[in-house]
């Protein structure tokens, strides 16, 4: 299994639709974080979490709400999705260095 | 903001060492230099990160300038499956962790 696990890989849905990106991990890390990238572009942060009840917003927090769930367990929610949310998102968690999960690719029609 | 720049692309054919330059003005004293490699449909992969030494692992080297503004990603022997987007960051503790990312230096390596 890997460290760090996204579901789902692939989504499409529609304008106006709510959606959730989960993301767990089996590091034992406090460390959360959600990015997204957009083609030819680097990571941009949308939230992170430095332990449950720690919720802090990133760069680009708008349009976008999250969730620890558990140490474990670190989902982000797309509370009405606009097709400018189109992009590849990934989790990660932090030790010492990053680990990323494989991502998940996002399109809003 | 803890900014880096980096060229948006270096070519090398396969089998030579290829140095990757960074540059991060704004560093502060205790930020650590992180490079990571992003290859295509995958998630960024950690390759290596410093303080002040420089630093080998199995993946490659980090030679670090002493006034720790610039720092140089060696690979000693590069194979098709290094070809990637390589990133440099280096994480501000003013700013939490925040790692920011730039577009990093695409790495084209030559049969």
């Amino acid at each position: 299994d890997a460290d760090v696990t996204q579901t789902p890989r692939n989504r499409i849905t529609k304008t106006g639709k709510r959606i959730m990106l989960e993301c767990s991990q089996t590091k034992g890390h406090d460390r959360m974080y959600w990015y997204r990238q957009d083609p030819g572009l680097g990571l941009r942060l949308i939230y992170y979490s430095f332990d449950v009840k720690d919720i802090n917003k990133g760069e680009i927090s708008d349009g976008y709400s999250v969730s620890r769930q558990a140490q474990a367990k670190f989902s982000l929610s797309l509370e009405s999705a606009i097709p400018n949310q189109t992009a590849l998102y990934f989790c990660a968690t932090v030790r010492d260095g990053y680990t990323f999960g494989s991502g998940t690719r996002l399109t809003v029609v | 903001d803890a900014k880096t720049t980096q060229p948006n692309s270096m070519e090398s054919n396969e089998e030579e060492p290829v140095h990757l330059p960074c540059n991060h003005s704004t560093i502060s004293g205790t930020d650590y230099i992180h490079w990571y490699r992003q290859l295509p449909s995958q998630g960024p992969e950690y390759v290596i990160h410093g303080l002040t030494s420089n630093v080998n692992n199995r993946m490659a080297s980090l030679a670090i300038a002493e006034d720790r503004k610039s720092s140089t990603l060696i690979l000693h022997r590069a194979t098709l499956r290094d070809a990637a987007v390589y990133y440099c960051i280096h994480d501000s503790r003013d700013s939490n962790y925040q790692l920011i990312w730039g577009a990093g230096t695409k790495l084209i390596i030559k049969p």
